[in-house]
């Protein structure tokens, strides 16, 4: 059964750059038809898309955070990568990773991670 | 960008009981509407895709209609795991561009 688990630091500084990683086991990573990305959901809120990519090269991105933002993939480790530069408080959250299922008509999230919390703060 | 608006943001109802919750996009999204359960400190689960299909594994009591701009999340027989919030999420936009409601608690009366 594929399962998706997030890493990296809890803690990051105002003005750094938050990196997480999510390591895939239990099935494939390069199947057809799925993409892999990230949601976070600040505290006491709701979800909020970050973006996805397929081999790395293929992404799309939340506009808002587009400029800040950027997925990769370490195909030979099973794992995708979140970097997100100039962090602020605001970009406090519990970030998911997440398998997004590309279907013929709709996209879905249908795996998720456990979540990492991050917290933005010097 | 589309804009996803839940309804109501909570809900109070009995084991047994039919609720239906309600989503509404800024815009038409045709049937490309999906809708998630999320538990208290667990990640959300996808529930129905595409408006109207169910998830493998997901009970038969929940159930998904509506095209447009209107979609329902109907849940029968309430059950007390079904006690949760409950999030819509669009798929429309190309370049995708994913956008979630702002989320429904469904608690217990």
């Amino acid at each position: 059964q594929l399962q998706l688990q997030e890493s990296g630091p809890g803690l990051v500084k105002p003005s750094e750059t938050l990196s997480l990683t999510c390591t895939v086991s239990g099935g494939s990573f390069t199947s057809s038809g799925y993409f892999w990305g990230w949601i976070r959901q600040p505290p006491g809120k709701g979800l909020e898309w970050i973006g996805n990519t397929y081999n790395g090269g293929n992404t799309f991105y939340n506009p808002s955070l587009r400029s800040r933002v950027t997925i990769s993939v370490d195909t030979s480790k099973n794992q995708f990568s979140l970097n997100l530069s100039s962090v602020t408080a605001a970009d406090t959250a519990l970030y998911y990773c997440a398998r997004l299922w590309r279907g013929y008509i709709f996209d879905a999230f249908d795996i998720w991670g456990q979540g990492t919390v991050v917290t933005v703060s010097s | 960008d589309i804009q996803m608006t839940q309804s109501p943001s909570s809900l109070s109802a009995s084991v047994g009981d039919r609720v239906s919750i309600t989503c509404r996009a800024s815009q038409s999204i045709v049937d490309y509407l999906n809708w998630y359960q999320q538990k208290p400190g667990k990640a959300p689960r996808l529930l129905i895709y595409a408006a109207s299909s169910l998830q493998s594994g997901v009970p038969s009591r929940f159930s998904g209609s509506g095209s447009g701009t209107d979609f329902t999340l109907t849940i029968s027989n309430l059950q007390p795991e079904d006690f949760a919030t409950y999030y819509c999420q669009q798929c429309y936009s190309t370049p995708p561009e994913f956008t979630f409601g702002q989320g429904t608690k469904l608690e217990i009366k």
